[in-house]
C-alpha cells in the first residue's frame, strides 16, 4: 500500500500570503489529486492529474510534482481557502489519501 | 448537473448489517464506477472499494473484504453498500463517490452519511 504523508498537518496564513502545502508517497505515483473538504461537508476535487484544476477552483491555485513528491500552492491566500485539503493516488491499489493539512486563516 | 443523493444517518446495533444507498442522476450511470470511501476524523479517508455499473464488477480494497459489499440497481441509477457484522469500528461517515477511470480520482461526491454503531 502506498502510504502518503502530507505535511503541515496544520498551517495558518494571512490574507495575501502564498502557501503550499506538501504530499510526499512511501512509493513512485504517476499523479496526485487533492480535494478540498470544509467542515461538515464532503471533499470536492480540486486538483487532479498533478496540476490540472477542477471546475469552479480559482486559479490561484496550483498543482505540481511527480515521483513521490508532490505540492499544491495558493498564490495568494483568501478567506475562503480556510479548509482541510488531502491528496490521494490512484495509481496502484488500493487507493490512499494523505491524512490532510487543515488550513486556517490568520 | 450531477448529483449524487445518500440515504440518511444509521444507528445500527453491535453485530447487525446496514445498506446505504446513493442515488445518481446527471451522468450516463450505466457506463460508470462508483465508489465507496469512509471518513473517521484523524485517520483520514479511506477507499472501500469500486462497482462498475455496467456489469456489476468490483474490486475492494483488501481491508474491506468480508466487510463491505457493494451493488447497483441500474433501473433506478443507484449504487449501493451494505456493510455487515457492525463493530464500533465502523462508525464513520461514509461517502459514494464517481470514480473516473485512470487515473482514478474521485470526481462527484455525495453528502456523506454517519453511521453510528450503539446498542
Amino acid at each position: 500500500e502506498i502510504v502518503l504523508t502530507q505535511s503541515p498537518t496544520t498551517m495558518a496564513a494571512s490574507p495575501g500570503e502564498k502557501v503550499t502545502l506538501t504530499c510526499r508517497a512511501s512509493s513512485s505515483v504517476s499523479y496526485m489529486h487533492w480535494y478540498q473538504q470544509r467542515s461538515g461537508a464532503s471533499p470536492k476535487l480540486w486538483i487532479y492529474e498533478t496540476s490540472k484544476l477542477a471546475s469552479g477552483v480559482p486559479n490561484r491555485f496550483s498543482g505540481s510534482g511527480s515521483g513521490t513528491s508532490y505540492s499544491l500552492t495558493i498564490n495568494s491566500m483568501e478567506t475562503e481557502d480556510a479548509a482541510t485539503y488531502y491528496c490521494q493516488q490512484g495509481s496502484s491499489y488500493p487507493f490512499t489519501f494523505g491524512s490532510g493539512t487543515k488550513l486556517e486563516i490568520k | 448537473q450531477v448529483k449524487l443523493l445518500q440515504s440518511g444517518a444509521e444507528l445500527v446495533k453491535p453485530g447487525a448489517s446496514v445498506k446505504l444507498s446513493c442515488k445518481t442522476s446527471g451522468f450516463t450511470f450505466s457506463t460508470s464506477y462508483m465508489s465507496w470511501l469512509k471518513q473517521v476524523p484523524g485517520p483520514s479517508i479511506e477507499w472501500i472499494g469500486w462497482i462498475y455499473a455496467g456489469d456489476g464488477g468490483t474490486n475492494y480494497n483488501q481491508k474491506f473484504k468480508g466487510k463491505a459489499t457493494l451493488t447497483v440497481d441500474k433501473s433506478s441509477s443507484t449504487a449501493y453498500m451494505d456493510l455487515s457484522s457492525l463493530t464500533s469500528e465502523d462508525a464513520a461517515v461514509y461517502f459514494c463517490a464517481r470514480l473516473t477511470g485512470r487515473p482514478n480520482y474521485f470526481d462527484y461526491w455525495g453528502q456523506g452519511v454517519m453511521v453510528t454503531v450503539s446498542s
